[in-house]
């Protein structure tokens, strides 16, 4: 089975601090691809980044990075210097090419950067 | 560069009532997919779709129907609206993996508020 494990419901941080989310996900597929998405108070999906299975290279973008470990099944995401406008749910995602469509999302993680 | 394209965004029905939320992707997409996402529970897959005149039951697809009779076009029914059917409704789309691809792949309508009362 595929699971997507986000186990910090909220986080509350004032701003400049960094903050880490955490994802752990389950799947046996060898092939399988991680997603990070970003859900501000208007309501959509803003896609952060996606990663590939055999790509354990850590990536970094600005104020966010990411850190994909395979041997502890963790794709953990971090913002650096955390603004305001981070406000937002955040949730990991896993695809699985060999499950076609079955997208599993974690149950979310709200982010509140107080000023 | 319209993406994908959820139609009603806001809905209020009762009980027992019936409608249809249409997804429309103009990207020639394989893929499309009915979410629906409730508070502390994170987006659940309701039904799929992986080609013209293919669907297939996610989660939670109880209550509910698909149809994708068109390849960038995927309905999603509510024959009876029952109250524990409001949520926000989320459609997605994508191509078949490729391994070398980067970068998105998955791409989200943006949303449709639904009330059943």
């Amino acid at each position: 089975a595929q699971k997507v494990t986000q186990a910090q419901t909220e986080i509350s941080v004032v701003e400049k601090e960094d903050v880490t989310l955490d994802c752990v996900y389950e799947t046996r597929d060898t092939t399988y691809y991680l997603f990070w998405y970003k859900q501000p108070p208007s309501g959509e999906l803003v896609f952060l980044i996606r990663r590939n299975s055999f790509d354990e290279q850590n990536e970094i973008s600005g104020r966010y990075s990411w850190n994909f470990q395979k041997s502890t099944s963790s794709f953990n995401f971090t913002i650096t210097a955390s603004q305001v406008v981070d406000s937002a749910v955040y949730f990991c995602a896993l695809f699985s090419p060999r499950s076609q469509g079955n997208l599993i999302f974690g149950k979310g993680t709200k982010l509140s950067v107080k000023p | 560069n319209a993406g994908v394209t959820q139609t009603p965004k806001f809905r209020v029905l009762k009980t027992g009532q019936s409608m249809t939320l249409l997804c429309a992707q103009d990207m020639n997409h394989e893929y499309m997919y009915w979410y629906r996402q409730d508070p502390g529970m994170g987006l659940r897959l309701i039904h799929y779709s992986v080609g013209e005149g293919t669907t297939a039951k996610g989660e939670v697809p109880d209550g509910y129907n698909v149809s994708r009779l068109k390849k960038q076009n995927f309905l999603l029914g509510l024959e009876s609206a029952a109250p524990s059917q409001t949520s926000v409704y989320f459609c997605a789309s994508s191509y078949l993996y490729r391994s070398a691809d980067s970068g998105n792949t998955i791409y989200f309508g943006e949303g449709s508020w639904l009330t059943v009362v």
